[in-house]
């Protein structure tokens, strides 16, 4: 049971450069969540998903795109990167709500945008 | 804007010392409060989600209270050991949000000196 992965580990992208985010589950989980770490900030909501092919949007969801086309996955792609989406990238899921269920987080992409 | 503080943001304490630390959010529409676990390079792990006021968790030597009425709750970590040594992340959760929106704190960053 590998829980809440993540793909990539670490990557380095130039401004306007597009890449997917990769989150994968194998909890049966219904709900996932992207968020963004920055220095000196709490984590924040980029975008959700409260089941396959439904998704919607964070406290951040500018210049960030979601996809759930399978249960166990949830994709995070930014079009054109911008050295502002520099952070680490924080995937997360839940069996329900947010609002009152644990959530269980993955490693964390590592992302500099130069 | 709704705002989660906790405080102090960084603690020292010697093993064997008792501490706690606080975690402020918006006393109205209070819905749920969760305590996260997060050590260096590994994922934020779940400590206790809290919903009633006046409600106390308790998992090992590590307990929380909530007063949703004052808008405060508390962490206690008793006889503290090197391996508590970790950013302690406290996440509100009001009435109305969306689903997935928890609110995160900047967090208290613990270290325990052996």
């Amino acid at each position: 049971n590998a829980g809440v992965t993540q793909t990539p580990k670490f990557r380095v992208l130039k401004t306007g450069q597009s890449m997917t985010l990769l989150c994968a589950q194998d909890m049966n989980h219904e709900y996932m969540y992207w968020y963004r770490q920055d220095p000196g900030m709490g984590l924040r909501l980029i975008h959700y998903s409260v089941g396959e092919g439904t998704t919607a949007k964070g406290e951040v969801p500018d210049g960030y795109n979601v996809s759930r086309l399978k249960k166990q996955n949830f994709l995070l792609g930014l079009e054109s990167a911008a050295p502002s989406q520099t952070s680490v990238y924080f995937c997360a899921s839940s069996w329900g709500q947010g609002h009152v269920e644990t959530q269980y987080f993955g490693p964390g992409t590592r992302l500099l945008v130069l | 804007i709704l705002n989660v503080e906790q405080s102090p943001q960084s603690l020292h304490v010697q093993e064997g010392d008792s501490t706690n630390f606080t975690c402020s959010f918006p006393s109205s529409n209070f819905y749920a409060l969760h305590w996260y676990r997060w050590e260096t390079a590994k994922s934020p792990e779940a400590l206790f989600v809290m919903t009633l006021n006046g409600d106390e968790k308790k998992k090992g030597r590590i307990s929380a209270t909530l007063n949703t009425k004052e808008g405060y709750s508390y962490l206690y970590i008793k006889g503290s050991q090197p391996e508590d040594s970790a950013t302690y992340l406290c996440a509100f959760v009001n009435y109305g949000g969306s689903q997935g929106n928890l609110i995160f704190g900047k967090g208290t960053k613990l270290s325990v000196k052996p």
